[in-house]
This record gives C-alpha cells, sequence and structure tokens, in this order.
C-alpha cells in the first residue's frame, strides 16, 4: 500500500529534550511538509522542501529542525528552543509542490510534562 | 495578508439532509483552493481541488465550488450520513501567500442518526 506513515503516534517530552518525529512515504512525492495543528486554529506550517537535499523555513519555524536526505523521508526535530511543543504534528506531501494535491499521514500528538 | 475563515465551528444535522459548509477567503488571487476532512485525532484526507479557473468539483456526494470574486467556497453534501461526521477544513494557495497553503480553522460536523 502506498502511502505516509509517522511515529510514534504519541510522544512525551520532558522540558530541555529534544525529540525526532518520523515521516516516510513510498509514493514517490518530490515535496514534503510538516505542519503544527492547535485546537481551534488552521494549520500552519514548520518546514517543507521540494526537493531532496534542501529544504525552507514555514512560518514557525524557530525551535525545530530537518532534514532531507533521502527522498522518502522527512524527520522533524522538537529542539529545547521550542516553548510550547505541545501540539499534533502532521507530515505531508505532494507530487511537486504546492500546487497539487497533499496526502496526509496520522499524525503524532507530542505532549510536553 | 490571506485569511481563511470557516462559519460556523461546529454544525450537528439529522441524517438524510443536504447541507453546505462555507470558507471564504480575503485575496481573490489564489491558484487552488482544497478541501479535507479530517477524523478525531486522524490526520487529513483530500477531499476535492478546485483550480483557479473551474467553478466546481465533483466526487460522489460532494460538490465544491468556488466563487473567486466574492471570496468564496462550498462543500455541499448530499444526504448526509453518520460516517461524514468529521471535520472539514478548506485550504487555499495563491502568490500573496508565496504559494503556500493557508488554512481555515475547520468546521465540525455532526450528523445525528
Amino acid at each position: 500500500d502506498g502511502g505516509i506513515t509517522q511515529s510514534p503516534k504519541y510522544l512525551f517530552r520532558k522540558e530541555g529534550q529534544n525529540v525526532t518525529l518520523s515521516c516516510e512515504q513510498n509514493l514517490n512525492h518530490d515535496a514534503m511538509y510538516w505542519y503544527r495543528q492547535d485546537p481551534g486554529q488552521g494549520l500552519r506550517l514548520i518546514y517543507y522542501s521540494q526537493i531532496v537535499n534542501d529544504f525552507q523555513k514555514g512560518d514557525i519555524a524557530e525551535g525545530y529542525s530537518v532534514s532531507r536526505e533521502k527522498k522518502e523521508s522527512f524527520p522533524l526535530t522538537v529542539t529545547s528552543a521550542q516553548k510550547n511543543p505541545t501540539a499534533f504534528y502532521l507530515c505531508a506531501s505532494s507530487i511537486e509542490g504546492w500546487g497539487d494535491r497533499q496526502f496526509f499521514g496520522p499524525g503524532t500528538r507530542l505532549t510536553v510534562l | 495578508k490571506q485569511e481563511v475563515t470557516q462559519i460556523p465551528a461546529a454544525l450537528s444535522v439529522p441524517e438524510g439532509e443536504n447541507l453546505v459548509l462555507n470558507c471564504s477567503f480575503t485575496d481573490s488571487a489564489i491558484y487552488n483552493l482544497q478541501w479535507f476532512r479530517q477524523d478525531p485525532g486522524k490526520g487529513l484526507t483530500s477531499l476535492l481541488l478546485i483550480q483557479s479557473s473551474q467553478r466546481e468539483q465533483t466526487s460522489g456526494r460532494l460538490n465544491a465550488s468556488l466563487d473567486k470574486s466574492s471570496g468564496r467556497s462550498t462543500l455541499y453534501i448530499a444526504a448526509s450520513q453518520p460516517g461524514d461526521s468529521a471535520t472539514y477544513l478548506c485550504a487555499v494557495i495563491g502568490r500573496e501567500s508565496n504559494y503556500q497553503l493557508i488554512w481555515g480553522a475547520g468546521t465540525k460536523l455532526i450528523i445525528k442518526p
């Protein structure tokens, strides 16, 4: 089955810790995205990548980092510099770029203890 | 700055009714508009994508319309079913947003059996 997987489904972080969220896709899509979703708000873009070894900051990149070493993988690290990381994180991909339909993974819920 | 609004935030209707969900945007210079569905605690599923040159798109019981001049889109759901219960989000992409998706906060739809 083709699709996007995210792991873990739930993640708990202590103050001061860095954590990494996994996102993998086997759709052969060039573009991948990370969004943050908070209750009552629209999705906000953290980072996006339109091609391997290249990525761009979104609206709320501070406190986050990404890498794109493989076409299939786009991990997101939530660093200790992110002061309010508790949220639902969604990864998406599209064939080439923004004009294409985006396909989403199931999400990771991150909670700071 | 492009803003996307979805009103109402929540809607409850009896099973079998036809219903309309609304999405409005402030900048009419959009490239496309997309409707998504999100089940509780899950990722998003793309429903329909309307290009700026199109007036509507249909998929099964769903019909989405686009009126760029008035900055509005509607998602029409025919013969609603309990399985349609979910949050519906719209998002637009355009030059003003540097070709990134700008999201509404969603309408939570409950279909009562």
